[in-house]
């Protein structure tokens, strides 16, 4: 069973406010993704670290949203300006990849987020 | 557009039953990984199967890189069984997932 663990469940903001989630990966994961899933199941991949560099992100990330692993510290994943199409589940995965061929991804249970 | 296509997109199964879920991808891609997500939302790794054929308790697993594809066959069915089940490619580091099978096991 997956360790991940994810705050808060449940996250309603307004547009324009900020919204903050969090991240613990399973001890001993150096690597930790998040995801966010729409309403029609679609998954689209945020960004990915490996200890606390960023190692991949879209566009979208650069621009609207703040996100960091800092050690010894819970990873987290913050919107700057909520909008009405983040709504979502957003869910974090670590892994013990590194770059050889094994890459079975742990998730969290989510947080969903509902802009107002 | 979309790189991983599943089928089918739902599916009504009474107890007992066996149902077959597909997974087809359009680009090379090198791993593959199944996925069950509860009502809830919480993600549950099934299998890591990039080839091959791979067996958990009524789970079957098989991957035909060549062919670009994986199935996903559960046997005798469950209403525990119920939920989303989603396929994910890998592209070295980043999960390409499918849309879902969303399974209704009926007693």
């Amino acid at each position: 069973n997956s360790k991940v663990i994810q705050t808060p469940r449940y996250l309603v903001k307004g547009q324009g406010q900020k919204a903050k989630m969090r991240c613990i990966p399973e001890k001993g994961h150096p690597v930790v993704f998040w995801y966010q899933q729409n309403k029609n199941n679609e998954f689209k991949f945020l960004i990915n670290f490996q200890n606390q560099e960023v190692l991949q992100q879209i566009d979208m990330t650069e621009k609207r949203f703040s996100a960091e692993c800092p050690s010894n510290s819970p990873c987290s994943l913050e919107i700057q300006s909520s909008e009405a199409g983040d709504s979502a589940l957003y869910l974090c995965a670590s892994s013990l990849w590194t770059g050889g061929s094994q890459n079975t991804l742990y998730f969290g249970a989510g947080t969903r987020l509902s802009v107002l | 557009g979309q790189q991983v296509q599943q089928s089918p997109a739902s599916l009504v199964l009474q107890e007992g039953e066996n149902a077959e879920l597909q997974c087809n991808f359009s680009t090379s891609l090198n791993s593959m990984q199944w996925f069950y997500q509860r009502p809830g939302g919480s993600l549950v790794s099934l299998f890591y199967n990039p080839s091959g054929t791979k067996h958990s308790g009524r789970l079957t697993s098989t991957t035909v890189i060549k062919e670009r594809r994986s199935s996903l066959h559960i046997s005798s069915s469950q209403t525990t069984d119920s939920g989303t089940y989603l396929c994910a490619w890998s592209n070295y580091n980043v999960l390409y997932f499918g849309s879902g099978t969303k399974l209704t096991v009926e007693p």
